[in-house]
């Protein structure tokens, strides 16, 4: 089973718009980390954030935490049309005697127009 | 150092033939993950290593289904008996160390016809 769930399913807006994104997941987790994948590619690291921090910027992404909610959310500020991709939220739950398993959502289908 | 390899990149099988399928991660990283990622889906987590010891198996993974990293650098992926449900992009990723982000490979895409 996936621990995270994204939302919206999809979402489709214009170049230059801010393009918002959620995540909710079910138990205790050491790190939460977004990734980003094109059509038919593996997917990329876009940023991590661990339990003890609120918000995290990198570049035009902005992630914030909220462990008491069980709930991340991930803000592209001015979209591209490459920002086009599917983006997933992953957590980093215990496995296997230690941390770094991560479990997926089903990710949010982003849609970038010119 | 390129990043994670996979090997091969696309695999067409008849149903109940067996394949093997490589993962090359980035050589400084001790651990090692298999998924699998079916269309519309998130990857669904199989199997990881630290170095040759494998840590943890998903109940997903049935006995068809064996993954080995002998010496702690490359691993394989084995399916035996493939069935028509196992087809979907086979996701290796390596990471340094638990808690830190994961770099992937492009998958190997499974069609079992």
């Amino acid at each position: 089973s996936q621990q995270g769930e994204e939302d919206p399913q999809a979402l489709s807006i214009q170049e230059g718009e801010n393009a918002t994104m959620n995540c909710s997941y079910k138990t205790s987790i050491n790190n939460l980390q977004w990734y980003r994948q094109n059509s038919g590619r593996g997917l990329v690291h876009l940023i991590l954030i661990r339990s003890n921090e609120r918000e995290k910027h990198s570049g035009r992404l902005r992630v914030t935490l909220d462990t008491s909610k069980k709930s991340s959310s991930l803000l592209i500020t001015a979209s591209r049309a490459a920002d086009t991709a599917s983006y997933f939220c992953a957590t980093d739950a215990w496995g296997g005697g230690s941390w770094g398993k991560l479990q997926f959502g089903a990710g949010t289908q982003v849609v970038v127009t010119p | 150092d390129t990043g994670v390899s996979q090997n091969p990149r696309h695999k067409i099988t008849k149903r109940g033939q067996n394949v093997t399928f490589r993962c090359d991660p980035i050589s400084e990283h001790n651990r090692l993950y298999w998924y699998r990622q079916t269309l519309g889906q998130g990857p669904e987590f199989l199997t990881y290593f630290q170095n040759e010891a494998q840590l943890e198996k998903s109940r997903l993974l049935s006995d068809r289904f064996s993954a080995e990293r002998p010496k702690g650098s490359f691993s394989t992926l084995e399916i035996q008996r493939t069935e028509q449900g196992d087809s979907a992009m086979y996701l290796c990723a390596s990471s340094a160390t638990g808690g830190t982000g994961y770099t992937f490979g492009s998958g190997t895409r499974l069609t079992v016809v």
